[in-house]
């Protein structure tokens, strides 16, 4: 099982609309990670979060820490918004788990 | 800034051969990182280090080598290459001093680079 549990696998969203993808982690970590990867296959990350909440733009970013869940939602969702979506955490120490990514489509 | 680079881009290897994938980031970042990503898996990591001259391994280690011996540069060496290795590698680096003011482990990825071993 992997400590990193993304949902769902893929996604297909019409533009405007408001999405949300989720992920669970089933070990005590410092920070979680929002990442996002192009159709190109670049890697940007997009958030990192202890505790709380960050919005930076149409994209909004939550932890719960006592259920060890994390959201990434995007609101008025819009074709460039297309691409695979990562959380990972990271352990104490330096160690990085990921997800295997939420493939999201928006369609015009 | 050119942020994280890798080279080469694209590499066919043998069963066997050797080779070593660059990785340079000119940010001053003191952690940096190897990561493989194979289909329909998540990234893993392969090694990190903390600084010049300290490396240790990650998730999956076993076939490939590393070395830091400048703050700006961290190649992988691949020896004996055998198809399990095949794959798209990610370099990354960050700032990433645990604790310290202005703490981010915020992660800057290289563009990858795409083996194949036949």
């Amino acid at each position: 099982k992997n400590e990193v549990e993304q949902s769902p696998q893929n996604l297909t969203a019409q533009e405007g609309e408001f999405i949300t993808i989720n992920c669970s982690y089933s070990v005590g970590i410092s920070a979680l990670h929002w990442l996002q990867q192009h159709p190109g296959g670049g890697i940007v990350s997009l958030f990192m979060l202890s505790s709380g909440k960050k919005k930076h733009g149409r994209l909004i970013a939550t932890i719960n820490i006592q259920e060890k869940h994390s959201s990434l939602h995007i609101t008025a969702s819009h074709p460039r918004d297309s691409a695979v979506y990562i959380c990972a955490v990271r352990r104490t120490g330096n160690q990085f788990y990921f997800g295997t990514g939420t493939s999201l489509t928006v369609i015009p | 800034n050119a942020g994280v680079t890798q080279t080469p881009k694209f590499r066919i290897l043998k069963i066997g051969q050797s080779m070593t994938l660059q990785c340079a980031q000119d940010m001053n970042h003191n952690y940096m990182y190897w990561y493989r990503q194979d289909p329909g898996m998540g990234l893993k990591l392969i090694y990190y280090s903390v600084g010049a001259g300290i490396t240790d391994k990650g998730e999956v280690p076993n076939g490939y080598n590393v070395s830091r011996s400048t703050t700006e540069d961290f190649p992988l060496r691949l020896e004996l290459a055998a198809p399990s290795q095949t794959s798209v590698y990610f370099c990354a680096s960050s700032y990433g001093l645990a604790g310290g003011p202005g703490f981010t482990d915020t992660q800057y990825f290289g563009p990858g680079t795409r083996l194949t071993v036949l």
